[in-house]
């Protein structure tokens, strides 16, 4: 099984409507991640949070929403989906506190397709 | 914020070697990092490198010049398999990772 779990994995939704693109990880990690991956634009940050209490904005989290509900999940919404967040959206985590490099760890990704 | 700039796109013959350059300007720097991405796939750790000089890991060794604001990623002995896409990755003071665009990779026999 995953560590990061992402669900779903495929959505194709029509403008306006709400949804909701959830993660769960098993790592035990306190910080994580959204992003989304546009061809040619590589991955942008949308936002962040280093532990259940704390929210923070990325490079371009206009349109977007998060809430972080356990150190385990970490979800975001798009409040009314618009044609150009139809892309590839991955969680991470990561936890530098270990001893290690603090890598990010991803989630198997979940494409978004808004009609 | 970040600027990090790599190639688009390399094409090399399997069993030789390819250098994907990246360089980045960045307000605090606390490490840099390699991704290999297969299409359709998520990224997957390859390499980090905080302080200057060479980190070598089998095939695959990265270099970093801080004062430059330069790092490679060096693939040896090219296989079919390590046709991917390649993401430079910055992680600045308050710990966030920005990525590159990302440079394709594409292995001939």
């Amino acid at each position: 099984d995953a560590d990061v779990t992402q669900t779903p994995r495929n959505r194709i939704t029509k403008t306006g409507k709400r949804i909701m693109l959830e993660c769960s990880q098993t790592k035990g990690h306190d910080r994580m991640y959204w992003y989304r991956q546009d061809p040619g634009l590589g991955l942008r940050l949308i936002y962040y949070s280093f532990d259940v209490k704390d929210i923070n904005k990325g490079e371009i989290s206009d349109g977007y929403s998060v809430s972080r509900q356990a150190q385990a999940k970490f979800s975001l919404s798009l409040e009314s989906a618009i044609p150009n967040q139809t892309a590839l959206y991955f969680c991470a985590t990561s936890d530098p506190g270990q001893g290690d490099t603090g890598e990010l760890f991803f989630g198997e990704g979940s494409r978004l397709t808004v009609l | 914020g970040q600027n990090i700039d790599q190639p688009t796109e390399m094409t090399a013959t399997e069993g030789a070697i390819v250098q994907i350059n990246c360089t980045y300007q960045t307000s605090g720097f606390n490490g840099l990092f390699w991704y290999q991405q297969h299409a359709g796939e998520a990224p997957t750790f390859l390499s980090y490198n905080v302080l200057d000089g060479l980190e070598e890991k089998g095939r695959f060794s990265s270099f970093l010049s801080r004062s430059k604001g330069y790092s490679y990623l060096l693939l040896k002995e090219l296989q079919m398999k390590d046709s991917a896409s390649y993401l430079c990755a910055v992680r600045d003071g308050d710990y966030k990772l920005s990525f590159g665009a990302g440079t394709t990779v594409t292995v001939r026999a």
